[in-house]
């Protein structure tokens, strides 16, 4: 059973540094990974989306890697900002057939000014 | 843009009573998922549904129901509800291959007293 793990469930770094989220997951067979962010109320939000044959995806101040075979993936988000302060969620579909999506419990960032 | 819609967005019950929680996306997406958020649990999958005609079960589906009405619409019901179903309810789209993005709905907030 595939289950996915984000480390830590929360943290706090000053504005304007560079930070790094971690995911991790058991069954390196994954077909995706996915980083969300959810904001306090809302929902989901899709921010990059990395195929498994991908080692990394880039959007803005966003950068997600991704190494299948050591069951790990980063999001990498350069000079932080107090708008970033959110929850960031990881999830991976684990084969192309299966419509499971399987997410972490999150990360709960707080950017402070 | 209405993407994907969920209606009510807070609900009160009482235990013993139904319910349905309506969802519905405009995006021509062929599957659609239902996932309850509880602190510390994180997001769990209740069911969801492949393609319009079919709904296969999650990681948590005691107590639901389902139905793909149509393309657009993917509905969740309460028959007989109990306290251990206050959560946040989310529903979720996406084209229908692993390799696109999931959207979010809003969510509805329900407490079962």
């Amino acid at each position: 059973k595939q289950e996915v793990t984000q480390i830590p469930a929360a943290l706090s770094v000053p504005e304007g540094e560079n930070l790094v989220l971690n995911c991790s997951f058991t069954d390196s067979a994954i077909y995706n990974l996915q980083w969300f962010r959810q904001d306090p109320g809302k929902g989901l939000t899709s921010l990059l989306l990395i195929q498994s044959s991908q080692r990394e995806q880039t959007s803005g101040r966003l950068n997600a890697s991704l190494d299948k075979s050591s069951g790990r993936s980063t999001l990498y988000i350069a000079a932080s900002q107090p708008g970033d302060s959110a929850t960031y969620l990881c999830a991976v579909s684990s084969e192309w057939w299966d419509d499971k999506i399987i997410f972490g419990k999150g990360t709960r960032l707080h950017i402070l000014p | 843009n209405a993407g994907v819609t969920q209606t009510p967005k807070f609900q009160v019950l009482k235990t013993g009573q139904s319910m349905t929680l309506q969802c519905a996306q405009d995006m021509n997406h062929n599957s659609m998922y239902w996932y309850r958020q509880d602190p510390g649990m994180g997001l769990r999958l209740i069911y969801y549904s492949a393609s319009e005609g079919t709904t296969d079960k999650g990681e948590v589906p005691n107590g639901y129901n389902v139905s793909r009405l149509n393309k657009r619409e993917f509905s969740l019901r309460l028959e007989s509800a109990a306290p251990s179903q206050t959560s946040v309810y989310f529903c979720a789209s996406r084209v229908g291959t692993s390799n696109e993005k999931l959207f979010f709905g809003s969510g509805t907030q329900l407490s079962v007293l």
